[in-house]
């Protein structure tokens, strides 16, 4: 059975930057896409991009290009995702999931917290 | 970018009720459309794939339909387990894009 397993909350100040990981156990990493989802408090979810490890290529919605970078560690079966000049709408509990389209699995979700 | 529409944005029903929802696409997505189950504090839980493929171990009482712009979920009759949000999304393209939800309350 596929478990992904994130990393630990983060509390970060405006302006910095957060990198969430996001370990895979079960299946064969590098068959699927790993997506990033985020889920601000109280609203929907909204798909930061993905990557697949086959590939090795990275691809990002516009809205978050060029402050989102994700990557992924074959090595471990660990992917990650990095969000550089958070401000405080950055706020949310962010997911990994894998699946080539529709997401079959889910992590625990990372609280990522920007504040002063 | 694709836009997902779904309404209602809040239903509240009852345990037995029969319930859709629906999902509009802003342009044809063919059948590339799942549904995702989300309960307080938790991940999304896969429901349906390809707009009318149940998950397996998702309960019967789901089911999807639809293609093109248009999807439904319905939920045959309403467990007390089900009341929950719920999100559809589009997977076409390399891009992938969620409707808004639908929180589904007990009446």
């Amino acid at each position: 059975q596929v478990q992904l397993v994130q990393s630990g909350a983060e509390v970060k100040k405006p302006g910095s930057t957060v990198n969430v990981s996001c370990k895979a156990s079960g299946g064969t990493f590098s068959s699927y896409a790993i997506k990033w989802v985020r889920q601000a408090p109280g609203q929907g979810l909204e798909w930061m991009g993905d990557f697949i490890p086959f590939f090795g290529t990275a691809n990002y919605p516009q809205k978050f290009q060029g402050r989102v970078t994700i990557t992924a560690d074959e090595s471990t079966s660990t992917a990650y995702m990095e969000l550089s000049s958070l401000r405080s709408e950055d706020t949310a509990v962010y997911y990994c999931a894998r699946g080539g389209g529709a997401l079959e699995y889910w992590g625990q979700g990372t609280l990522v917290t920007v504040s002063s | 970018d694709i836009q997902m529409t779904q309404s209602p944005s809040t239903l509240s029903a009852s345990v037995g009720d029969r319930v859709t929802i629906t999902c509009r696409a802003s342009q044809s997505i063919s059948s590339w459309l799942a549904w995702y189950q989300q309960k307080p504090g938790k991940a999304p839980k896969l429901l349906i794939y390809k707009a009318s493929s149940l998950e397996s171990g998702v309960p019967s009482r789901f089911s999807g339909s639809g293609s093109g712009t248009e999807f439904t979920l319905t939920i045959s009759s309403l467990q007390p387990d089900d009341f929950a949000a719920y999100y559809c999304q589009q997977y076409t393209n390399y891009t992938y894009s969620f409707g808004q939800g639908t929180k589904l309350e007990i009446k």
